[in-house]
């Protein structure tokens, strides 16, 4: 079955430590997206990238980074420089342009912990 | 810039109870609408959608109609389960693709 994977599904992580977190989809879609859910703040754009090679930064890009090398994967590095990093990462991708009223379709989330 | 509005929570409902769960948006023209569930958790399902003025949505037995003259699409379902308890998001489809979300509400319905 076709889906988006998102691992590992706990992740801890000491303070002044990066960390990457994994998004692999085998859809064949064309756009990629990160987000980041806190408690009562819905879901907040961190990077997203329409092809291969190619990324934007969202809305609270700062101290995160993102790498498109492949079509199905797109991990997200958390780095020491992201200052209250602890939250549930999402993960989606869409078909390309022309497709947009398709919706996302999401993985299964990363809850991330620093300690 | 474009943003969603939802109805605050958390809504606590009886098992059969009507569910009314408001969106409210702000965009240029007439963006596609959607609604995401989230399950405890999980990430988000798409639920249901319209793409333009006046379409209804449909899915499980919730409903949510595109109406433009008070920018709104409001999610319903006219007998809830306990299955039902989860974090309703609305999204509204941006000016540059993206989906821009609600700050989600959470419902729980007890037996």
């Amino acid at each position: 079955d076709g889906g988006i994977t998102q691992s590992p599904k706990y992740l801890f992580r000491k303070e002044g430590q990066n960390v990457t977190l994994s998004c692999e989809q085998n859809l064949n879609h064309d756009a990629m997206y990160w987000y980041r859910q806190d408690p009562g703040q819905g879901l907040r754009l961190i990077y997203y990238s329409q092809i291969v090679n190619d990324f934007q930064k969202g809305d609270i890009a700062e101290g995160y980074s993102v790498s498109r090398e492949k079509k199905e994967s797109f991990p997200l590095t958390v780095t020491s420089a992201q200052k209250n990093p602890t939250a549930f990462y999402l993960c989606a991708s869409k078909l390309g342009p022309g497709y947009e009223n398709y919706g996302y379709t999401f993985g299964s989330g990363t809850r991330l912990t620093v300690v | 810039g474009d943003s969603v509005t939802q109805m605050e929570g958390p809504v606590t409902l009886s098992e059969e109870a009507f569910l009314t769960i408001n969106c409210t948006y702000t965009a240029t023209g007439y963006p596609s609408l959607f609604w995401y569930v989230q399950y405890p958790g999980e990430g988000l399902q798409l639920l249901l959608k319209a793409t333009k003025a006046d379409d209804k949505g449909s899915n499980k037995g919730f409903e949510a109609t595109y109406r433009k003259e008070t920018t709104s699409f409001h999610l319903e379902k006219g007998s809830v389960q306990v299955s039902d308890s989860a974090v309703y998001f609305c999204a509204l489809r941006g000016s540059q693709g993206n989906l821009i979300f609600g700050k989600g509400t959470k419902l729980s319905v007890k037996p």
